[in-house]
């Protein structure tokens, strides 16, 4: 089945620097990569996806590239603010009709310094 | 729409009690998932379900853990006897159906403390 790894598991930047996090996956057959963002004592929210028609999908301060050849995937989040700080996720799956389910790396604990 | 509802959101219980968690999908998805949330396992996919079907229950740590989706808008995700091993975070999650992908939502989780 599909094993995501996640890295670094914590991830410390001052405001205003950039923060990338990046995933591995073993299943080639998986074409969605979500990013949750979780904060403490809260759900996991969806911040930004991608599907593997594409290679890089970029909302306002973040940006999503996929690499399918090297099943590799990164978040970027730029211009990072305080408000960043949370637990991030990324996930894999192939479609849910097609028996595919999404199962999520270890998590990045980001924490921003103002 | 109220997104995923989740009952209880806080239960402590003792070792050996019989705990049940509640689950209410957003209105029209036909996708359910229950997942588990600790420090050491992250967060790991228990069951889900399609149309009220279990396709998938791999994750389902043991025969102590049940789930049951009775009608599209209902599922309950049952601990019997609870240890405290069990102790975690238990979300739900719904989403439709895309032939490409599919973005899941969740609830505001079920808080399990087992003493």
């Amino acid at each position: 089945g599909e094993n995501v790894e996640q890295h670094p598991s914590t991830l410390s930047v001052q405001e205003g620097d950039s923060a990338v996090i990046k995933c591995t996956y073993s299943d080639s057959a998986s074409n969605y990569f979500p990013w949750y963002k979780q904060e403490l004592g809260k759900r996991p929210q969806l911040i930004i996806d991608i599907r593997s028609n594409v290679g890089e999908k970029k909302d306002q301060r973040i940006a999503v590239t996929l690499n399918k050849t090297a099943k590799h995937f990164s978040l970027h989040i730029t211009e990072t603010q305080p408000e960043d700080s949370a637990v991030y996720f990324c996930a894999a799956s192939t479609a849910y009709n097609q028996g595919g389910k999404l199962i999520f790396g270890q998590g990045t604990e980001l924490s921003v310094k103002p | 729409d109220a997104g995923v509802i989740q009952s209880p959101r806080h239960e402590v219980t003792e070792m050996g009690q019989e705990v049940t968690l509640r689950c209410k999908p957003i209105s029209g998805h036909d996708y359910l998932f229950w997942y588990r949330q600790t420090m050491m396992r992250g967060l790991e996919l228990l069951i889900y379900f399609n149309n009220n079907v279990p396709i998938d229950d791999s994750g389902m740590p043991e025969d102590r853990f049940s789930a049951k989706m009775p009608n599209a808008s209902f599922s309950t995700l049952k601990i019997q006897p609870s240890e405290p091993r069990d102790s975690a975070v238990y979300f739900c999650a719904s989403s439709l159906r895309d032939i490409s992908g599919n973005t899941i939502y969740f609830g505001e989780g079920s808080w399990l403390t087992v003493v």
